[in-house]
């Protein structure tokens, strides 16, 4: 159990451009979700958390207005990079908590973005 | 604010052979302290995780970790390696009133030979 899937796992696109990642918890229900964005070779860095019906909070530093977050569901995030550029490029990464204080989280495999 | 660091950015063992990975940490209170492996095409998955009580902490896969409040450190340890240890090793800290707002330190990639 506590699966997290993220689609697209990969996705190219064009400068200015916006593109939508989702996070899904498929077998529980998530209190919280995080987003943690991952350059090559280095750690996972986090850039926001949401729960569920409510506003994102951001890390110091990460733009709210270009990285969109909205958590509908108790089993869906999604993560919209607007008009991106080419250092947008990374590896997006989710996690979903199922709460009760355990603060074990289970992650997404991830979503490459390249923007050309 | 806290830090994490992983002083080995890649480690070698031989299949078999005993592990350590180190995990050193900056922070004022007892913190949640978590280790994640990462392997490719494959979400982060949590070996093991100290909040208080025993220092000594057994996770899955034959893992074990123990958090050393005089050194700031959370080593992880496994007695014989097996070539599918192979991938990324993240210790992570949670913050001190949301231990689920993880600072991750830079990674440990194990190889392992045969």
């Amino acid at each position: 159990g506590a699966v997290v899937s993220q689609h697209p796992s990969w996705v190219i696109c064009k400068s200015g451009t916006s593109v939508k990642i989702e996070c899904r918890s498929l077998d529980f229900q998530a209190t919280t979700m995080f987003w943690y964005r991952q350059f090559p070779k280095q750690s996972l860095m986090l850039m926001a958390t949401s729960n569920e019906g409510s506003k994102a909070t951001y890390e110091q530093g990460v733009e709210k207005d270009k990285f969109l977050i909205n958590h509908a569901s108790l089993t869906l995030s999604t993560l919209t990079v607007t008009s991106a550029h080419p250092e947008d490029s990374s590896f997006y990464i989710c996690s979903a908590e199922k709460g009760g204080g355990s603060y074990e989280q289970y992650f997404g495999p991830g979503t490459r973005l390249t923007v050309t | 604010a806290q830090s994490v660091t992983q002083p080995d950015i890649h480690i070698t063992v031989s299949e078999g052979a005993s592990l350590e990975l180190r995990c050193n940490y900056s922070y004022g209170a007892t913190p949640y302290l978590f280790w994640y492996v990462q392997s490719p095409g494959q979400g982060l998955q949590l070996l093991l995780k100290y909040f208080s009580g025993d220092t000594l902490v057994q996770g899955i896969k034959g893992f074990e970790a123990e958090f050393k409040r005089s050194q700031s450190s959370f080593n992880l340890r496994k007695p014989s390696v097996h070539w599918s240890d192979a991938a990324e090793y993240f210790c992570a800290v949670g913050r001190n009133n949301a231990g689920n707002m993880l600072t991750f330190g830079g990674g440990t990639r194990l190889m392992v030979k045969p």
